[in-house]
Formats: C-alpha cells, sequence, structure tokens
C-alpha cells in the first residue's frame, strides 16, 4: 500500500476562518480525491484532481473550497470561510489499480 | 442522485461464523464496487473490489455482486474479534475521475 500523511492530524478554528488541510503522497500519482466524513454520517466525495486541475466535484465542493498542488508533492484543501457544520474529518485519497482508492489517515477539523 | 443503502446495524455474529453484509445501489450505470472497512475515528481502509457478476474471494472475505438486482454483498468468514467494525460499501460509475459514492456503512460486532 502506498504511503500518505495528513497534516495536520486535529484542526481547531474559530468560525469563519481559512484553514489549509494538507496530503503528502510519498510518490507520484494520477488522481487525487478528498472527502469529508461529518461525524456519524457517511463519507462524502468533494473533489477530484488530475494533473493539477479539478477533474470532478460535488456539490459540496462549493466556492468556500478550493484544491492545490503548489509544488508538486502537497496536495492542498482550503476553507476559505469555515462554517460551523465544515466540522468533519477530511480524507485525501490517492487512485491505485483498477479504480481502486487509498485514504490516507485524515485530518479533523473542528470549527468553534 | 446516486443512492448506496446498507442496513446500520449492528449486526452482532459470534466469532468463528459467517458474517453477512449487504448493500444496495440505485445507479445502473455503476461499474466498480468497493467494500471499505472502517474502525472509529480511523479511516477507511480497502477490502475487497469487484466489477462482474458473481463472487470474488480473497482469504476469509467473499464479495458477491448481482447487477441485475443492483446488490453487492461481502461475506467474512471465520469471523474474529478484530474484525469488529464498520464496513463500507462505495460504487463508481466511471473511472479515475469519478469520486465514490458511500453508504453509510454497516456496524458489525463479533462476539467471543
Amino acid at each position: 500500500e502506498p504511503e500518505v500523511t495528513q497534516t495536520p492530524s486535529h484542526q481547531v478554528t474559530q468560525m469563519g476562518q481559512e484553514v489549509i488541510l494538507r496530503c503528502v503522497p510519498i510518490s507520484n500519482h494520477l488522481y487525487f480525491y478528498w472527502y469529508r466524513q461529518i461525524l456519524g454520517q457517511k463519507v462524502e466525495f468533494l473533489v477530484s484532481f488530475y494533473n493539477n486541475e479539478i477533474s470532478e466535484k460535488s456539490e459540496i465542493f462549493d466556492d468556500q473550497f478550493s484544491v492545490e498542488r503548489p509544488d508538486g508533492s502537497n496536495f492542498t484543501l482550503k476553507i476559505r470561510s469555515t462554517k460551523l457544520e465544515d466540522s468533519a474529518m477530511y480524507f485525501c485519497a490517492l487512485w491505485l489499480e483498477a479504480d481502486t482508492q487509498y485514504f490516507g489517515p485524515g485530518t479533523r477539523l473542528t470549527v468553534l | 442522485q446516486k443512492e448506496v443503502e446498507q442496513n446500520s446495524g449492528p449486526l452482532s455474529v459470534p466469532e468463528g461464523a459467517i458474517a453477512s453484509l449487504n448493500c444496495t445501489y440505485s445507479d445502473r450505470g455503476s461499474q466498480s464496487f468497493f467494500w471499505y472497512r472502517q474502525y472509529s475515528g480511523k479511516s477507511p481502509e480497502l477490502i475487497m473490489f469487484i466489477y462482474s457478476n458473481g463472487d470474488k474471494e480473497d482469504g476469509r472475505f467473499t464479495a458477491q455482486l448481482n447487477k441485475a438486482s443492483q446488490y453487492v454483498s461481502l461475506l467474512i468468514r471465520d469471523s474474529q474479534p478484530s474484525d469488529s467494525a464498520t464496513y463500507l460499501c462505495a460504487v463508481i460509475t466511471g473511472g479515475g475521475a469519478d469520486g465514490l459514492t458511500f453508504g453509510k456503512g454497516t456496524h458489525l460486532i463479533i462476539q467471543p
């Protein structure tokens, strides 16, 4: 299995603040994804990213969200003005062969 | 709207018995089907994937797919206490760009 780290493991922020969540894969992959999981709810797709561009995004991924690969290795999710309902676990995922996706350990975001 | 339905449980199974987990999906265009295991507070971990009708076996796990009935199942033989977790069914319609659509998961408890 590929190794991927996510930082920070836990982020606490005030409502209205900007947060940047980071995903660092050990090796290059074709596709990257961001998902979120609100406590007690299902895992929800946010966005897929290929060749430094957004490939697909869900209805959840509105203008307050953005993704980047700023330096060719890190893969970031930015939430511009956090709301209480953004509190969730955020997972990045990598595409492997045969359409399988491997999930990182996640970042727990708490918005106060 | 793509939907994936699972019985949330909990499903309680004695150690050593067979655990049977079920999932139905709404989008007939779904092509690939996945079972993930998620321990509390952790990220989803891929267990099995299946693309064709029929059974696919991997160790103690067997995935079953019936596209006509839009039904996917996971059997766990010789259940162990360490199998106690939430099992997530996920489907994907297209290729690498598409995000996974998850069900809410079935909470499985293996009783020693």
